[in-house]
């Protein structure tokens, strides 16, 4: 079965700091995998999604996100946070025959002001 | 389009009750998922539809949970009788076409007192 795994629980920055998140999968096939974003209180959106390509895959608000499949990682990055970018950020993979998602536990970011 | 939506936003209950929590998907999306999501388990796939049908409800917890998907356009998940440990954010979700991301509702913050 897959698994997804987000090794940072919490982390906290500055504003204009730049942030890494890692997510490491466990899966035999080809994937599909996403980046979401919940901001407090609110529901999970899409930040980025790979398919297939490019292996650097940019998304919404400045983060952008690189596939190495020799290490099964889908690591998000973001070169200055703002405030804003507060909430907790999901990792999740698809196998690409199916439809269910597999989310990670989720790393929970604070960035100060 | 107003995108998913799910009510009621909260609901607060008396252990024993039952509780029904509803959704309408994007118009035009034929898979539905539901998700619960809380501090110690994360966030978890309960079950999800494809065009109406269910397909798979590994991730139900245990009988007094069910859900149905009478029409494209509806579904629910009752919990029968609720217990203080369903408390949770359910969240319902939806996708349009083969491998396209999913969308979420706002959610449903239960409590079970």
């Amino acid at each position: 079965a897959q698994s997804v795994s987000q090794h940072n629980h919490h982390v906290i920055l500055s504003e204009a700091a730049s942030l890494e998140l890692g997510c490491n999968y466990s899966y035999g096939g080809t994937v599909n995998l996403f980046w979401y974003v919940q901001y407090p209180g609110q529901h999970l959106q899409l930040l980025l999604k790979y398919f297939s390509g490019d292996p650097l895959v940019k998304g919404i608000k400045g983060f952008e996100a690189e596939f190495i499949k020799s290490k099964f990682s889908f690591n998000l990055r973001k070169p200055s946070v703002q405030w804003s970018d507060t909430a907790e950020y999901f990792c999740a993979l698809k196998e690409t025959a199916g439809n269910k998602l597999t989310f990670g536990g989720g790393t929970r970011v604070l960035v100060k002001p | 389009d107003a995108g998913v939506i799910q009510s009621p936003r909260h609901e607060v209950t008396e252990m024993g009750q039952e509780v029904t929590l509803r959704c309408k998907p994007i118009s035009g999306h034929n898979s539905l998922f539901w998700y619960r999501q809380t501090m110690m388990r994360g966030l978890e796939l309960l079950i999800y539809f494809n065009n109406n049908v269910p397909i798979d409800d590994s991730g139900m917890p245990e009988d007094r949970f069910s859900a149905k998907m009478p029409n494209a356009s509806f579904s629910t998940l009752k919990i029968q009788p609720s217990e203080p440990r369903d408390s949770a954010v359910y969240f319902c979700a939806t996708q349009g076409g083969w491998g396209n991301e999913q969308f979420f509702g706002p959610g449903t913050r239960l409590t079970v007192l």
